[in-house]
């Protein structure tokens, strides 16, 4: 079965300073994607960022970038310069099967200005 | 594009009693999956349709929960009687079926508690 593992209930940074949440995971897939999404009070999960798992290059998207080492089975998130509006939980996943995801227990990422 | 819409967005309602919930994919999106939320976790798949067949449905609690989706767009999960366990948010999102470009966008899902 397909778990995922966010050991960081809660983190906080200063605004403009960079932050890592980590994740790991495990799966018996040998193609499958990496996902982290935020989601804010709003509710509505937000896709940040994904890794397609046969790819070698981290993923990065402006300020959001991964670390993803497969054979360790880990996938980070480094948020630089973060931002106000970056307060958020923030979710890894992956996806297996039908596309289904499987989710972590979440992060909730404070941002102090 | 519109995004994915959903109703009611909170609801309360007493143990027994039986509720419902909406969801409108976006357009042209034949994947579509009801989540439950239950606080302080992350989201747990309840059912996955494509178009308007059952893919997934391996974590529905059946004696009590049931989804439908008509036509392959609108879809509906109710839950019948409710339970104090049930009070959490529960999220639709859809997918186009091509994996490469499957991102799997998300509503702002209904929050239930059940007293």
């Amino acid at each position: 079965a397909q778990t995922v593992t966010q050991s960081q209930p809660e983190m906080s940074v200063q605004e403009a300073e960079t932050v890592t949440l980590s994740c790991t995971y495990d799966t018996s897939e040998s193609d499958y994607y990496l996902f982290w999404y935020k989601q804010p009070p709003s509710r509505q999960m937000i896709l940040v960022i994904r890794q397609e798992a046969y790819k070698q290059q981290n993923a990065t998207e402006n300020r959001f970038s991964v670390n993803f080492q497969k054979a360790a089975k880990s996938f980070s998130l480094k948020i630089s310069d973060s931002q106000l509006g970056d307060a958020a939980m923030y979710f890894c996943a992956t996806d297996w099967g039908a596309q289904k995801l499987v989710f972590g227990q979440g992060t909730r990422l404070t941002i102090n200005p | 594009e519109a995004g994915v819409a959903q109703s009611p967005r909170y609801k309360i309602i007493e143990k027994r009693q039986s509720v419902a919930f909406w969801c409108n994919p976006i357009s042209g999106h034949a994947t579509l999956y009801w989540y439950q939320q239950i606080l302080g976790q992350g989201p747990k798949l309840l059912i996955q349709f494509q178009n308007n067949g059952v893919v997934d449905d391996s974590q529905l609690p059946k004696d009590r929960f049931s989804a439908e989706r008509l036509k392959g767009v609108d879809s509906t999960l109710k839950i019948q009687p409710a339970k104090l366990e049930d009070s959490a948010v529960y999220l639709c999102a859809s997918s186009a079926p091509d994996r490469a470009l499957n991102m799997a966008t998300f509503g702002s899902g209904t929050r239930l508690t059940v007293v």
